[in-house]
């Protein structure tokens, strides 16, 4: 079936513009992550979703960083005033529960702010 | 919160030998440790992972150990392959849990 799906694959933005990253997770999944992988570095949490609960937000690194998930399935992560600093790859991966159950990450979105 | 460590960050070995990767974390309560492989461009996969309820668990050419006293786990794969070549990144977590923890990753080479 098909896996998780993100867009675009690469965001070239100029700092101060907003941006929104999308995910599509594999159909079934009530679990929804975003990370965020800068070059040469390890997963950094930033929010999960589960079903209709509220999300856990506890990993955004700032308020400028925001997430919704319409229906319970796709899912917008939204920078707004981008700074440098949040040039990375985000990824999203999605599960068919909490932590321990294994996650399927999508292929990310490179962004880079110039 | 939980806090794990992954050493080393690079690790190359000759075909055919093995490779170790270990890592610690902090909090006792984690009982849940899988390991991830992200070949270059390309999105992590899950590739083993271990409850705490055993002490090694192997499928193939990979296997991990859990030591609960230490808090350390380990990665090791024998007979090495080139594309085994790749980062490897462990994670913990607790049962209810809402997110993993991961280390800062290992990027194996393997020389043919």
């Amino acid at each position: 079936g098909a896996g998780v799906s993100q867009s675009p694959s690469n965001k070239v933005t100029e700092k101060g513009k907003d941006v929104e990253l999308r995910c599509d997770p594999i159909s079934g999944h009530t679990a929804l992550y975003w990370y965020r992988q800068s070059l040469g570095q390890g997963l950094e949490f930033l929010i999960y979703f589960q079903g209709n609960s509220a999300p856990d937000k506890s990993g955004l690194p700032s308020d400028r960083f925001s997430a919704e998930r319409t229906g319970g399935s796709v899912s917008t992560l939204t920078i707004q005033r981008t700074q440098q600093e949040d040039s990375a790859v985000y990824l999203c991966a999605s599960s068919l529960g909490r932590a321990t159950y294994e996650q399927y990450f999508g292929p990310g979105t490179r962004l880079t702010v110039t | 919160g939980e806090n794990v460590e992954q050493h080393p960050s690079t690790l190359s070995v000759q075909e055919g030998d093995s490779a170790v990767i270990k890592c610690t974390y902090s909090d006792s309560a984690s009982n849940y440790f899988p390991w991830y492989k992200q070949e270059l461009g390309k999105r992590p996969q899950l590739i083993i992972d271990i409850r705490s309820n055993v002490g090694e668990k192997k499928d193939q050419r990979i296997a991990v150990t859990l030591n609960k006293t230490a808090k350390h786990f380990s990665l090791h794969i024998t007979e090495t392959q080139p594309e085994d070549s790749a980062v490897y990144f462990c994670a913990a977590s607790v049962t209810g849990a809402n997110n993993l923890f991961f280390g800062t990753g290992t990027r194996l080479t393997v020389i043919p």
